[in-house]
């Protein structure tokens, strides 16, 4: 079973402070994928990524940085963190053959106070 | 624009009876349907999924139904279980042209004891 394991698993951050959430795999994925949850927005794109040393954009990048050192690791930013932010963030990853189902982390609730 | 739709947004049954949760699509262009089960304080799994040459899709308790004219989909449990409760996705995506997943806001279902 695929294993995508994020930390920290909350996080109370303050508003206009620096926030990292970590995300590593253990499946030989290529693909990566961070999305928010919020209630009643499903889940939302916002970094994806092919491959190592490269980030794309998904739906709702804005306020947002991501970090792919590595095959196994993917890291989202908060540069100025703000309280829209606040929501849980799931981290995610998929096969490069089979790029239909997504291996989901626990997911970070993150609140920004 | 929501491209996934999902109805209703709460669903509450009693264990035994079937749960029908609904879901509809815009893009016609759509022909992977999964849906997602996701557990209070756990990453969304994919529970089961159809392709859009088929109409339906079946697995233990838990079918797809699908409509392509009409561009809807449905989730049917049956014999209901209090373990079934969870929020459940629909998911859509294009096995050509744009890679990314799509989800619907989901359906809180709640299984009565």
């Amino acid at each position: 079973e695929a294993a995508v394991t994020q930390s920290p698993r909350s996080k109370v951050a303050v508003t206009g402070g620096k926030v990292t959430l970590s995300c590593h795999q253990t499946n030989n994925h290529d693909y990566m994928y961070w999305y928010r949850q919020d209630t009643g927005h499903g889940l939302r794109l916002i970094h994806y990524s092919y491959v190592a040393d490269s980030t794309e954009k998904g739906d709702i990048p804005d306020g947002y940085k991501a970090s792919r050192p590595s095959q196994e690791n993917f890291s989202l930013i908060l540069e100025l963190a703000s309280l829209s932010q606040t929501a849980v963030y799931f981290c995610a990853s998929t096969d490069r053959g089979s790029n239909e189902r997504l291996f989901f982390g626990h997911g970070t609730k993150l609140s920004v106070l | 624009q929501q491209q996934v739709r999902q109805s209703p947004q709460s669903l509450t049954v009693w264990e035994g009876e079937t749960a029908i949760l609904n879901c509809s699509y815009e893009n016609s262009a759509f022909d992977y349907f999964p849906w997602y089960q996701q557990f209070p304080g756990e990453g969304p799994a994919l529970l089961i999924a159809i392709r859009s040459v088929s109409d339906k899709k079946e697995d233990g308790r838990f079918t797809i139904f699908f409509n392509k004219r009409e561009k809807k989909l449905s989730l049917h449990i049956t014999d209901s279980q209090p373990g079934d409760s969870a929020t459940y996705f629909c998911a859509a995506k294009s096995s050509s042209g744009s890679w990314q997943l799509i989800f619907g806001s989901g359906t809180q279902l709640t299984v009565m004891p």
